[in-house]
């Protein structure tokens, strides 16, 4: 099955730098990858998705680059802001398969100002 | 977006208890959910797949007859954890594809059980 690992665990940044976190998949027929942010004890977010037939997604602060060769995505987001401050979660999937997706371990984003 | 609405969103029992959870899809009807697991500081990690009006599909690993799942309507999914031990405390979130197949999932707001 899918296995998707995501690095680093934590990263701290200065408020207004940059932040990427980075993951890889193992399934060459995943072609859904999408972030998602959770708060402490809240549901986990969307905050951008890409498709396999796409390299590069931008909504505001936020992008997502696909290499499918490489099989790695990464999460970019610019001049951050405290309230970035979450857990990011990316995830891989096959929309053939019932959109079942797989999580990886997860990113502790620190915002610090 | 879609609406995934969870219930209760918190929940405490004693040990050899069972607790039942509610997934409802509020504005679309969901013929797939899917029942996701999370410990704390932990990722979110799937524990079966709910299918309307036919048996659900466990991952490997999940024992299905302590973790009943009923997808019964095209709006309701429900998780039934049988005989709840102390080690099965943790945030259980159902998840639920939009009428649009395009690819998106949305979350119920999650369950917190807690067994003593």
């Amino acid at each position: 099955g899918e296995n998707v690992e995501q690095h680093p665990s934590t990263l701290s940044v200065q408020e207004g730098d940059s932040a990427v976190i980075k993951c890889t998949y193992s399934d060459s027929a995943s072609n859904y990858f999408p972030w998602y942010k959770q708060e402490l004890g809240k549901r986990p977010q969307l905050i951008i998705d890409i498709r396999s037939n796409v390299g590069e997604k931008k909504d505001q602060r936020i992008a997502v680059t696909l290499n499918k060769t490489a099989k790695h995505f990464s999460l970019h987001i610019t001049e951050t802001q405290p309230e970035d401050s979450a857990v990011y979660f990316c995830a891989a999937s096959m929309r053939e398969y019932g959109n079942k997706l797989v999580f990886g371990a997860g990113t502790i984003l620190r915002v610090k100002s | 977006g879609a609406v995934v609405s969870q219930h209760p969103s918190r929940v405490i029992c004693k040990s050899g208890t069972s607790v039942k959870i509610e997934c409802r899809s509020l504005d679309f009807q969901a013929t797939t959910m899917f029942w996701y697991r999370q410990f704390p500081k932990q990722s979110l990690m799937l524990m079966a797949t709910s299918n309307e009006g036919s048996k659900a599909t466990y991952e490997q690993g999940v024992e299905k007859d302590k973790f009943l799942i009923n997808h019964a309507s095209l709006t309701l999914s429900t998780l039934t954890v049988t005989s709840a031990h102390p080690e099965d405390s943790s945030f259980y979130i159902c998840s639920a594809r939009g009428t649009v197949n395009t690819g998106e999932l949305f979350f119920g707001e999650g369950s917190r059980l807690t067994v003593l």
